[in-house]
């Protein structure tokens, strides 16, 4: 894989259910992964870097999985609430000391 | 903490003129700035890297002489559009990582800049 590539491109679920979307990254020279939570006339904000393989993080309903050696990441959200409602884009930095992002996945949550 | 201020939000402007976008760090010291450049639908693709009181980094493909980037201050830098067309109009954003941290740290962005030249 030669870019970051997020799936899905955006989906729609409903208040309390949980949902998980997929981030590839080049496997070779990897640094760290990135997430980002991206609000509608925000900023992006930093959610979680992952560095080593089987890392996993957690912060309130969202957590996060990394597999370094197959080159994915899993964002996961228990109980989606409206709040949640955002792009979520992840970067990779890798052996070129750039952060290269994927194209993001627009989650709408349905109250 | 960690606040990127960036201005203008959107701007218009005419075709040949020069537009000058703002990236500022409130509360730390920026050795390194990003500036990233997103058309619909796509990804936030890199244009070049800017490193304090040294000349910027391009990216292939992008003009450096379209795209001037000056980060004269720890806290400032800044994107200038000269002779801006309407294929350069588009969304902005900048970001910047504290001087202390390195690539695994994450990256502090501004609001972005909304760029539509008539």
């Amino acid at each position: 894989i030669l870019n970051v590539e997020q799936s899905p491109q955006s989906l729609h679920v409903q208040e309390g259910d949980s949902t998980n979307f997929t981030c590839s990254f080049p496997s070779s020279n990897f640094y760290a992964l990135h997430w980002y939570r991206w609000e509608t006339a925000k900023s992006p904000e930093a959610l979680f870097v992952m560095t080593l393989n089987g890392d996993e993080k957690k912060k309130g309903r969202i957590s996060a999985t990394l597999n370094t050696k197959e080159g994915y990441s899993y964002l996961y959200i228990k109980g989606s609430q409206p709040e949640d409602s955002a792009t979520y884009l992840c970067a990779s930095t890798s052996g070129t000391y750039k952060y290269i992002f994927g194209t993001g996945t627009r989650l709408k949550v349905l109250a | 903490g960690a606040v990127v201020s960036q201005h203008p939000s959107w701007v218009i402007c005419k075709s040949g003129t020069s537009v000058k976008i703002e990236c500022r760090s409130l509360d730390f010291q920026a050795t390194t700035m990003f500036w990233y450049r997103q058309f619909p639908k796509q990804s936030l693709m890199l244009m070049a890297t800017s490193n304090e009181g040294s000349k910027a980094t391009y990216e292939q493909g992008v003009e450096k002489d379209k795209f001037l980037i000056n980060h004269a201050s720890l806290t400032l830098s800044t994107l200038t559009v000269t002779s801006a067309h309407p294929e350069d109009s588009s969304f902005y954003i900048c970001s910047a990582r504290d001087g202390l941290e390195t690539y695994n740290s994450p990256l502090h962005f501004g609001n972005g800049t909304r760029l539509t030249v008539t």
